[in-house]
């Protein structure tokens, strides 16, 4: 059964930089033709794409997130990462890791989530 | 503002049918495969409906989608207690390039 991790910091301090991982169980990120991807949730808020990645490296991200966004694939861990930089307040959310299956926005995996707060 | 228009909140009765409804535009919902989620109180979201239509394993055929040009709709038939929850529907946007979600409905079971 297919599973994925959230991890990293919950608390990153205004203006520095968000780092999270997804640790891929029970299939493998390099050997399937899935793109993995990153979605976030305001408390309280809906759902907000934040952008996607193949394990050959292509990759989208959101147009108001691209500046600040690196996402990328570690094949020999069976992970893959967000980078978020410049945090601020605005940037508080649940972050889920996904797998995506067929077209662009089935999300048919996802994390537990984890909430990462941004403080001053 | 969300680029998907969803009413914020529905409701309805136990054993009910009840639609929800999600707006878009040619470079999204009328372009592209629609997808549906539901989000249970503290809980990730699930795949609920995905390439306009279609149930993953599990789903009760209690739930269903359809799409007209740049509009859908998720129907639940037989209302029950547990299908109070947030749903969401998302679409990839050609023009943004990239995937865009409605603001979620909330489903009350009354």
């Amino acid at each position: 059964q297919l599973q994925l991790q959230e991890s990293g910091p919950g608390l990153v301090k205004s203006s520095e930089t968000l780092s999270l991982t997804c640790t891929v169980s029970g299939a493998s990120i390099s050997t399937t033709s899935y793109y993995w991807g990153w979605i976030r949730q305001p408390p309280g808020k809906g759902l907000e794409w934040i952008g996607s990645i193949h394990h050959s490296g292509d990759r989208y991200s959101h147009p108001s997130l691209k500046s600040r966004v690196t996402i990328s694939v570690d094949t020999s861990k069976n992970q893959f990462s967000l980078k978020l930089n410049s945090v601020t307040a605005a940037d508080t959310a649940m972050y889920y890791c996904t797998r995506i299956y067929g077209s662009g926005s089935s999300f048919d995996y996802w994390g537990q989530g984890t909430l990462v707060t941004v403080s001053s | 503002q969300s680029v998907l228009t969803q009413p914020p909140s529905a409701s309805g009765t136990p054993g009910q049918r009840i639609t929800m409804s999600c707006s878009g535009s040619s470079s999204n919902i009328g372009g592209n495969p629609l997808n549906w989620y539901q989000q249970l109180p503290g809980t990730a979201p699930k795949l609920l409906i995905y390439g306009n239509g279609q149930r993953p394993s599990g789903v009760p055929d209690r739930f269903s989608a359809s799409k007209s040009g740049t509009s859908a709709s998720l129907a639940i038939s037989g209302l029950q207690s547990e299908d109070e929850a947030d749903y969401y529907c998302a679409a990839w946007d050609d023009g943004l390039n990239g995937v865009v979600f409605g603001g979620g409905t909330k489903l009350t079971v009354l």
